[in-house]
């Protein structure tokens, strides 16, 4: 079955603990993408990757690292979360093109104490 | 740049009477349209998208949009909304050649009423 699967589904921590979230896809996909969405803004776009080892910023990347060594793995990296973390994430992943669509992990729900 | 605006926060609807979510778009350059759903804690499915040719869409599920360029606006209908419709919808712009940027609306919140 296709699909992009993050861990955890649901995470509470503290200000300042480095956590890590995983984001896996089975689909051979080039593309891949972290968003956050919060109420009334919608997703919103941290990073995203064209291929291993090519990533870019997107609209929010203040506090937040990611890598991409493998082609289907694309982990979001917070070093130091701050309570202004605290959010709904999703993992993306597509054949890249803008005319293909994006397949969504189940989101991370994060809080930030 | 592109963009997208979704007037409505918030659709309540009864169930069997139809429904449009308003969608409109900003850009200088020819686009892709889309329409995503997110079903309470799950992530986003594509709905529907226009890429070229008819300008009308339609889903499996019964939802249809149409891209109307002299208003850039691409809203989504159902003429018979049911409660398992019940989610919230985002529509998204992207456009050609190579990787492209995706831009999500805010997202509007149906709500069927039985």
């Amino acid at each position: 079955e296709a699909q992009v699967t993050q861990n955890p589904r649901y995470l509470i921590t503290v200000t300042g603990k480095k956590l890590t979230v995983t984001c896996s896809q089975n689909m051979n996909h080039e593309y891949m993408s972290w968003y956050r969405q919060d109420p009334g803004l919608g997703l919103r776009q941290i990073y995203y990757s064209m291929n291993v080892e090519v990533t870019d910023k997107g609209d929010v990347p203040e506090g937040y690292k990611v890598s991409r060594k493998e082609k289907r793995n694309f982990p979001l990296i917070l070093e130091s979360p701050s309570p202004n973390q605290t959010s709904l994430y999703f993992c993306a992943s597509s054949r890249g093109a803008g005319n293909q669509p994006q397949h969504f992990g189940d989101g991370t729900r994060l809080s930030i104490l | 740049a592109q963009s997208v605006t979704q007037l409505d926060s918030q659709v309540p609807v009864f169930e069997e009477a139809p429904v449009e979510l308003r969608c409109n778009y900003s850009s200088s350059v020819s686009v892709y349209l889309f329409w995503y759903v997110q079903y309470p804690n799950q992530g986003l499915q594509l709905l529907l998208k226009y890429l070229s040719g008819s300008t009308l869409v339609e889903s499996i599920n019964g939802f249809e949009a149409e891209f109307n360029k002299s208003q850039t606006s691409f809203h989504l209908r159902k003429p018979s909304v049911h409660i398992s419709d019940t989610a919230e919808y985002f529509c998204a712009v992207s456009r050609p050649g190579g990787y492209q940027k995706v831009t999500f609306g805010t997202g509007t919140k149906l709500q069927v009423i039985p």
